[in-house]
């Protein structure tokens, strides 16, 4: 079992819906959770973290973490063409390094 | 404010030759990290720095693959020799890690290497 799982899509969605990401996690000791936007041939931007269970909202994206369940999501609201892209979920499993999933790759549909 | 620069961004070498890559990571950052991508895949890690010293290199191939940070700023990671499997992204990133947490990882543009 991969330690972090992502589905890999496409994901496709039109523009102005809500794209729903998740990740599952395998190490219960994880503490830290991110999300990192990449554009194709460009490297991974960071979107979002989250430390706390429950759910954290910037602009647009907002990232859920549930611990008991393992799994992280992160949710875009009104989605735009430019969104377009794949997103990694990233975990800090105590190393103080970061465990990637493969990632998810999103289309929005104008 | 600078971010994490690499160079070079592409390199292209036959296999059994040896490459290097450099990377200077953001100002004032203590940690610096070398990941490997590969396609269709998440960036896996190689090996940590804190300051110069490296306190995780547990997924660095050590038979072939090198790193250096002397003097706790920039870093070179080097590959000798090369074979085909080596054919990745190679991303630098840079954090500033407080006591008890990890920051944000900020991630360089990344070397692209074919190995022919």
């Amino acid at each position: 079992q991969k330690e972090v799982e992502q589905n890999s899509g496409p994901l496709s969605v039109p523009e102005g819906a809500i794209a729903s990401l998740n990740c599952t996690y395998s190490d219960r000791v994880s503490q830290s959770f991110f999300w990192y936007r990449q554009y194709s041939g460009k490297s991974p931007e960071l979107i979002m973290s989250i430390y706390s269970n429950g759910d954290k909202e910037d602009g647009r994206f907002t990232a859920q973490l549930n611990k008991a369940s393992q799994y992280v999501s992160l949710l875009i609201r009104d989605s735009q063409p430019s969104d377009s892209a794949t997103y990694l979920c990233a975990v800090d499993t105590g190393r103080r390094a970061l465990t990637f999933g493969s990632g998810t790759r999103l289309q929005v549909q104008p | 404010e600078a971010g994490v620069v690499q160079s070079p961004r592409y390199k292209i070498i036959e296999k059994k030759q040896p490459v290097a890559f450099w990377c200077n990571p953001i100002s004032g950052h203590n940690t610096l990290y070398w990941y490997r991508q590969n396609l269709g895949q998440g960036p896996e890690l190689l090996i940590r720095y804190e300051n110069e010293e490296a306190v995780d290199d547990s997924q660095l191939p050590k038979d072939r693959f090198s790193a250096e940070r002397l003097k706790g700023v920039d870093s070179t990671l080097k590959i000798q020799p090369a074979e085909l499997g080596d054919s990745a992204v190679y991303l630098c990133a840079s954090s500033l890690d407080l006591a008890g947490g990890t920051d944000t990882q900020y991630f360089g543009p990344g070397t692209r290497l074919t190995v022919l």
